[in-house]
């Protein structure tokens, strides 16, 4: 069964200051990582999607890698803002087909705060 | 463009009574999910829907049921509402399946029951 994993569960930070988020998971077997930002009270949105082909993507501030052998990603924020504070999770998407559709095994999540 | 509208916001519920959990989304998405979330931990996958006439469970069906007649809509039917189904309930849908393309989420019901 899959698990994933988030450390740490929370991260304070000054402002300005570069960030690293870590996820692993157990099975290697994976068809995509996601990485989502929840902010209090609200629903997840999706930040990056990496296949499992990829080892990285980049959006703005945010870059996610991919080390699937390791069973490992990172999501690497650059120059943090008071803005960025929230929850952030991963979640593995498994191979294969039928039964496996939407069946996202999710983290728990790292709450980061940025303050001034 | 709305996304993806979950109603209500917020609901407390005896032991015992039934409620639908409504859920639209207008981005024509064939791929709908309903998941839970449980304080400090992640989402779990009750149901999910891969087109109009399709549902199949998840990781935690037992307690609820769903039916999807449109595109449009995905309800959730918790018939008879237990304590273990106090939690906040989100919404989501993709263009493609198996995570190929991101999950857009609903803002989530927050649903106690006593």
């Amino acid at each position: 069964k899959q698990e994933v994993t988030q450390i740490p569960a929370a991260l304070s930070v000054p402002e300005g200051e570069n960030l690293v988020l870590n996820c692993s998971f157990t099975d290697s077997a994976i068809y995509n990582l996601q990485w989502f930002r929840q902010d209090p009270g609200k629903g997840l949105t999706s930040l990056l999607l990496i296949q499992s082909s990829q080892r990285e993507q980049t959006s703005g501030r945010l870059n996610a890698s991919l080390d699937k052998s390791s069973g490992r990603s990172t999501l690497y924020i650059a120059a943090s803002q008071p803005g960025d504070s929230a929850t952030y999770l991963c979640a593995v998407s498994p191979r294969g087909g039928g039964t496996s559709y939407g069946k996202l095994t999710f983290g728990q999540g790292t709450i980061l705060t940025v303050h001034p | 463009n709305a996304g993806v509208t979950q109603t209500p916001k917020f609901r407390i519920l005896k032991i015992g009574q039934s409620m639908t959990l409504q859920c639209t989304q207008d981005m024509n998405h064939n791929y709908m999910y309903w998941y839970r979330q449980d304080p400090g931990m992640g989402l779990k996958l009750i149901y999910y829907s891969v087109g109009a006439g399709i549902t199949d469970k998840g990781e935690v069906p037992n307690g609820y049921n769903v039916s999807r007649s449109t595109t449009e809509d995905f309800p959730l039917r918790l018939e008879l509402a237990a304590p273990s189904q106090t939690s906040v309930y989100f919404c989501a849908s993709s263009y493609l399946g198996q995570g190929n393309s991101p999950l857009h989420f609903g803002n989530g019901t927050r649903l106690t029951v006593t």
